[in-house]
């Protein structure tokens, strides 16, 4: 079945550093891709998507490409805030669900 | 801003109690959703609701679970019997249409005893 692979967390940067956060996906089709964002005490909000190969989404200084060669979505920042500190998943429709990965906190220290 | 809020926040119950979540969905959207996520685990999908119907539901989804929307506003998901693996974050989430895209709720935090 679909599903999507996200590398472990915790991930500890300061400010102003670059960001990577790594998913892969594992998908029959060509499904849509998503990161979520979960800042503390909240819940998941949509950051971006990409519906098709070589689509790139971005938000809010977040970028990421959907790679179909390598399977894979990865996050990326130019430099990260504090304010970005929460936990990033990744998922990918699946029907009417979506499926998505453990999660990766990261921390963005002053 | 619209929003999607879910009531209570937290919860504890005893195994093998009946346990309600409730949810407010933002107004104009047609899709409902649960979802929940054990602690250290992945968000994982239980169901999908639309026109009154579930559209989609996962195998955790069993026998136990339940969802209606009683009235025109709220969506609820209903636990018969308690289990100590229940216990999670039952986050609801809706959407105007399928596309993936979804307005979560904070979410309720249910703790089986």
């Amino acid at each position: 079945g679909n599903s999507v692979t996200q590398m472990e967390g915790p991930v500890t940067l300061s400010e102003e550093a670059f960001l990577t956060i790594n998913c892969t996906y594992t998908a029959t089709g060509y499904p849509s891709l998503f990161w979520y964002v979960q800042y503390p005490g909240e819940g998941l909000q949509l950051l971006l998507k990409a519906t098709k190969a070589d689509d790139k989404g971005s938000n809010k200084g977040f970028e990421a490409t959907y790679r179909k060669e390598t399977t894979s979505f990865h996050l990326e920042k130019g430099s990260v805030q504090v304010s970005d500190s929460a936990v990033y998943f990744c998922a990918l429709n699946s029907g009417y669900a979506l499926n998505f990965g453990k999660g990766t906190s990261l921390l963005v220290t002053p | 801003e619209p929003e999607v809020t879910q009531t209570p926040s937290h919860q504890v119950t005893q195994m093998g109690q009946e346990v309600i979540l409730r949810c407010v969905p933002i107004s104009n959207h047609l899709y409902f959703y649960w979802y929940r996520q054990i602690l250290g685990q992945k968000v994982e999908f239980l169901v999908s609701f639309y026109n009154n119907e579930i559209s989609e539901k996962s195998e955790i989804f069993d026998d136990q679970f339940s969802v209606e929307r009683p009235d025109g506003s709220n969506f609820t998901l209903k636990i018969r019997s308690t289990k100590l693996e229940d216990s999670a974050m039952y986050f609801c989430a809706s959407s105007v249409k399928y596309t993936g895209e979804l307005f979560f709720g904070e979410g309720s935090r249910l703790t089986v005893l």
